[in-house]
């Protein structure tokens, strides 16, 4: 009974580089949930994914950063041109179908760090 | 929008004393509320949650919390301090009903002393 995965644990890039995050819900789960931790704040809500779909978008910067949860395979946070403003924990969270309680569970978190 | 305060970034007590971590919400509606602990390079663990049923909810490893609407509270509290309970801990309130995310305070460090 896995949790919810994430890779890589750590990411190193180059400014200007892409860096690509993955998520794999729990079995079962469709709803996911990315999140951003800087360092010595909070988390801060990014976007939430259902399959295919888009439902919140509104913690996303403008540019370079896109999000996808396909029909098949993880969610995908992808930054492009990468700063050292984006160096952050960013963990992903996913719920079940019916979210009775509204509680979300959280990965392990990727920490990307940018050069 | 839903929103906590933790009144307190850092929290500092003797191993065997008693736990206090403060937390109001700003809710417009009855809102859900959870306790969540992350220790240094980790993820973040579910301590407990309310979601309306009883104001006291207990949580892992000897935390509760009670929920008080006339003050808008939800503290976090133990009566013993271990020193493996030196963390970081959230306090997180649901956006629901006017959306599906999390909002999370700034997070209160704990320090446990020996």
């Amino acid at each position: 009974n896995a949790g919810v995965m994430q890779n890589p644990r750590h990411l190193v890039r180059r400014r200007g580089q892409e860096a690509r995050l993955r998520c794999s819900p729990m079995k079962g789960h469709s709803h996911v949930y990315w999140y951003r931790q800087l360092p010595e704040e909070g988390l801060k809500f990014m976007v939430y994914l259902q399959k295919e779909n888009i439902i919140d978008e509104s913690g996303m910067p403008k540019e370079r950063f896109s999000a996808e949860f396909p029909k098949e395979g993880p969610s995908i946070l992808r930054i492009q041109q990468v700063v050292r403003g984006d160096s952050a924990a960013y963990f992903c969270a996913s719920s079940p179908t019916y979210v009775a309680d509204r509680e979300q569970f959280f990965g392990p978190g990727t920490r990307l760090t940018v050069l | 929008a839903q929103s906590v305060t933790q009144l307190d970034s850092h929290v500092s007590v003797s191993e065997g004393t008693p736990v206090l971590l403060r937390c109001n919400y700003s809710s417009s509606y009855s809102p859900s509320l959870f306790w969540y602990v992350q220790h240094p390079n980790k993820g973040l663990q579910l301590l407990l949650k309310y979601t309306s049923a009883a104001t006291l909810v207990k949580g892992i490893n000897g935390f509760e919390a009670e929920f008080k609407k006339s003050e808008t509270s939800f503290h976090l509290t133990k009566p013993s301090a271990h020193m493996s309970d030196a963390a970081e801990y959230f306090c997180v309130v649901s956006d629901y009903p006017y959306g599906n995310k999390l909002v999370f305070g700034a997070g209160t460090i704990l320090r446990v002393k020996s």
